[in-house]
C-alpha cells in the first residue's frame, strides 16, 4: 500500500467551478499535513498547513480527519492560474521527513 | 539570489561520467534535504543533513554521495549512474527550531538530469 495516497486526475473543470481533492495515508504515527502546489516543471511550493480543526485560505479549505487517516483540500472559484499538480503531504516527524503522494493534476478552463 | 538555488539546471551525462550537483540556500536555516522526482512517481527522499551532519540515507544506491560542507552548501555528487537514475533532482531546506521542530520546506528550482 502506498504511504499516501491521491486521486491522479487530471480534473478538467470551468473556471468558477468548485473542486475536491481527496489523500489517505497509511502511516498513523504521521505529525503534521499539508498541501503543495507544483507548476509543470517548477518546484513545489507550499499552499497550506492541514489542521484537524479544518482551515481556510481565501478559496482553498483544507481538512484532515486523523481517524480515518483521510485529508482533503476544496478549491472554490477556480481560476486559470489555479491550473497545477496538488501534491498531498504527511511529515512523520524526526528530521522533518516529508512523505509526498503523486499528486492530483487540476487544469481549469476558460 | 535569494531562496534556494541549483545548479546546474540542466546535466547530461554518460553512465561512466562523474558529475555533481550544486545547491546553496540563502534563508540562515540548518537542515538540507535531497529528493529525486521520477516520472509519475511521489517525490521521494534521499538524504537529510541537520546542523552538517548526514541524519538519514533512505536506501540510496552508493553511487549517489551528498556532501555538506557548511549549513548553507549541500552537494551530491554521481558515479557510474543507470539511465534509471534520470529524473529531477531537488534541493530543500528548512529550520530546526528549539524544541527540535522544524518549519516548512523550501525547494529549489531542481537540477533535470539525464543519463545516456
Amino acid at each position: 500500500r502506498k504511504e499516501v495516497e491521491q486521486d491522479p486526475g487530471p480534473f478538467n473543470v470551468p473556471e468558477g467551478a468548485t473542486v475536491a481533492f481527496n489523500c489517505t495515508y497509511s502511516n498513523s504515527a504521521s505529525q503534521s499535513f499539508f498541501w503543495y502546489r507544483q507548476d509543470c516543471r517548477k518546484e513545489p511550493k507550499l499552499l497550506m498547513s492541514v489542521y484537524s480543526s479544518g482551515n481556510e485560505d481565501g478559496r482553498f479549505t483544507a481538512q484532515l480527519n486523523r481517524a480515518s487517516q483521510y485529508i482533503s483540500l476544496l478549491i472554490r472559484d477556480s481560476k486559470l492560474s489555479d491550473s497545477a499538480t496538488y501534491l498531498c503531504v504527511v511529515n512523520l516527524g524526526g528530521y522533518n521527513k516529508l512523505i509526498f503522494g503523486a499528486g492530483t493534476r487540476l487544469a481549469v478552463h476558460p | 539570489e535569494t531562496g534556494v538555488t541549483q545548479t546546474p539546471r540542466h546535466l547530461v551525462m554518460g553512465m561512466t561520467n562523474k558529475k555533481s550537483l550544486k545547491c546553496e540556500q540563502h534563508l540562515g536555516h540548518n537542515a538540507m534535504y535531497w529528493y529525486k522526482q521520477s516520472a509519475k512517481k511521489p517525490l521521494e527522499l534521499m538524504f537529510v543533513y541537520s546542523l552538517e551532519e548526514r541524519v538519514e540515507n533512505n536506501s540510496v544506491p552508493s553511487r549517489f554521495s551528498p556532501e555538506c560542507p557548511n549549513s548553507s552548501h549541500l552537494f551530491l555528487h554521481l558515479h557510474t549512474l543507470q539511465p534509471e537514475d534520470s529524473a529531477l533532482y531537488l534541493c530543500a531546506s528548512s529550520q530546526m527550531r528549539a524544541g527540535g521542530s522544524y518549519n516548512e520546506q523550501f525547494f529549489g528550482p531542481g537540477t533535470r538530469l539525464t543519463v545516456l
